[in-house]
């Protein structure tokens, strides 16, 4: 069975500051892995999607990993902002049953403080 | 190009009663998943849609169920509601198969 892992829980940083978010996954038989954030209260907003053939992906400030030999994913953010400040989660999208699903880690909290 | 729409956006009901949530994916999308997201259990997959035929199901019990349509619009219905219940209900859209899948901004259920 295949389970999602994001650590830490919740960061908080002081404004302009890299930072790096963790997502292990423990079944490589993944098609792709994929970050979003989320607003409280809100939907998911895709922020990268990589292929399990893929080893990185960039996007403006962002640069997401994928190890899948070791099961983990990283996702890098430059120069943080206020704006930043959200809930990340990872998704590794996984065979089942002839068809596919997400399976999602709990999410890391970011604050980034002004 | 149009997101996903998911409508209502919130929506509260009594125990024992029955609800329909629906999902417009983006045009040209013919895959459709529902996720239920608490904050105990995160973000849980119900159910996979693709040219109206479900090919995926969670782990949930048989009062949930959904459908979709020819034009890849869903909906999905939750009977005999439970206040375990409550919890935002997200859609996600998937042009196939191993595709990024762009979400809704979901349904806020609460069960009272």
């Amino acid at each position: 069975k295949q389970e999602v892992t994001q650590i830490p829980a919740a960061l908080s940083v002081p404004e302009g500051e890299n930072l790096v978010l963790n997502c292990s996954f423990t079944d490589s038989a993944i098609y792709n892995l994929q970050w979003f954030r989320q607003d409280p209260g809100k939907g998911l907003t895709s922020l990268l999607l990589i292929q399990s053939s893929q080893r990185e992906q960039t996007s403006g400030r962002l640069n997401a990993s994928l190890d899948k030999s070791s099961g983990r994913s990283t996702l890098y953010i430059a120069a943080s902002q206020p704006g930043d400040s959200a809930t990340y989660l990872c998704a590794a999208r996984i065979p089942q049953g002839g068809s596919e699903k997400l399976v999602f880690g709990k999410g890391t909290k970011l604050t980034v403080n002004p | 190009k149009a997101g996903v729409t998911q409508t209502p956006r919130y929506l509260i009901k009594t125990r024992g009663q029955q609800v329909t949530l629906s999902c417009s994916p983006i045009s040209g999308h013919r895959s459709v998943s529902w996720y239920q997201q608490t904050p105990g259990q995160g973000l849980q997959f119900l159910f996979e849609y693709f040219s109206e035929t479900q090919r995926n199901k969670g782990n949930f019990p048989g009062r949930f169920s959904g459908r979709q349509f020819s034009n890849s619009r869903s909906e999905m219905n939750v009977s005999t509601l439970e206040l375990g219940d409550s919890a935002l209900y997200l859609c996600a859209s998937s042009p196939g198969i191993g595709t990024e899948a762009f979400f809704g901004q979901g349904t806020r259920l609460t069960v009272v």
